[in-house]
């Protein structure tokens, strides 16, 4: 069946460090990749999506780049904030939406 | 509009209690989605809807789960006779049919007591 695995986590990185967090998905044809993050207290938010291979999705600095070929969705920005301190879920479309275990990012001054 | 509403926010219960939780969507779309999460975990599917039809319910649901959609528009979540194990956040979501992302309320936090 059709699934997300993410990397565990916690992360915990110094502001203006690199990020990747790593995701890879099995499905049945090309589903739709998303990205949500969820901030303290609040619900989950779409970050960035990509709906083909080989498609980039962006925003607020970050990115994901969608591997047919390995199977896989990760996340990354050049240099994260305080502010970017939230929980990560990467997350496939098939009927219904299909979230991985989610990756925990503190970032420290 | 102003986004997928879901209600109440927090609802503490007695075990044995039955709850019902209401969720708003966008108006424009006619997918909608229920979702449960427990600390640390990502959103587990529950069931969802296209329109007033439910077209697919997680099999690891018990019996005790029961969803309505009855006109197509918003949609309520019953739970009888709850358990410890149903303390989580019940999240609500909507959609377009196709590709695009899902929009999720604030979520409706069961503590069963």
């Amino acid at each position: 069946g059709d699934s997300v695995t993410q990397m565990e986590g916690p992360v915990t990185l110094s502001e203006e460090a690199f990020l990747t967090i790593n995701c890879t998905y099995t499905a049945t044809g090309y589903p739709s990749l998303f990205w949500y993050v969820q901030y303290p207290g609040e619900g989950l938010q779409l970050l960035l999506k990509a709906t083909k291979a080989d498609d980039k999705g962006s925003n607020k600095g970050f990115e994901a780049t969608y591997r047919k070929e390995t199977t896989s969705f990760h996340l990354e920005k050049g240099s994260v904030q305080v502010s970017d301190s939230a929980v990560y879920f990467c997350a496939l479309r098939a009927n219904q939406f299909y979230f991985g275990t989610g990756t925990s990012l503190t970032v420290i001054p | 509009d102003t986004g997928v509403s879901q209600n109440p926010r927090h609802k503490i219960t007695k075990r044995g209690q039955n709850v019902t939780f209401r969720c708003d969507p966008i108006s424009e779309h006619n997918r909608l989605y229920w979702y449960r999460q427990t600390l640390g975990q990502g959103p587990e599917f529950l069931t969802y809807f296209q329109n007033e039809a439910q077209l697919e319910k997680s099999r690891l649901l018990s019996d005790r789960f029961s969803a309505e959609r009855p006109k197509g528009s918003f949609s309520t979540l019953e739970i009888q006779r709850t358990e410890q194990g149903d303390s989580a956040m019940y999240l609500c979501a909507s959609s377009f049919p196709t590709d695009t992302e899902a929009f999720f309320g604030q979520g409706t936090r069961l503590t069963v007591v």
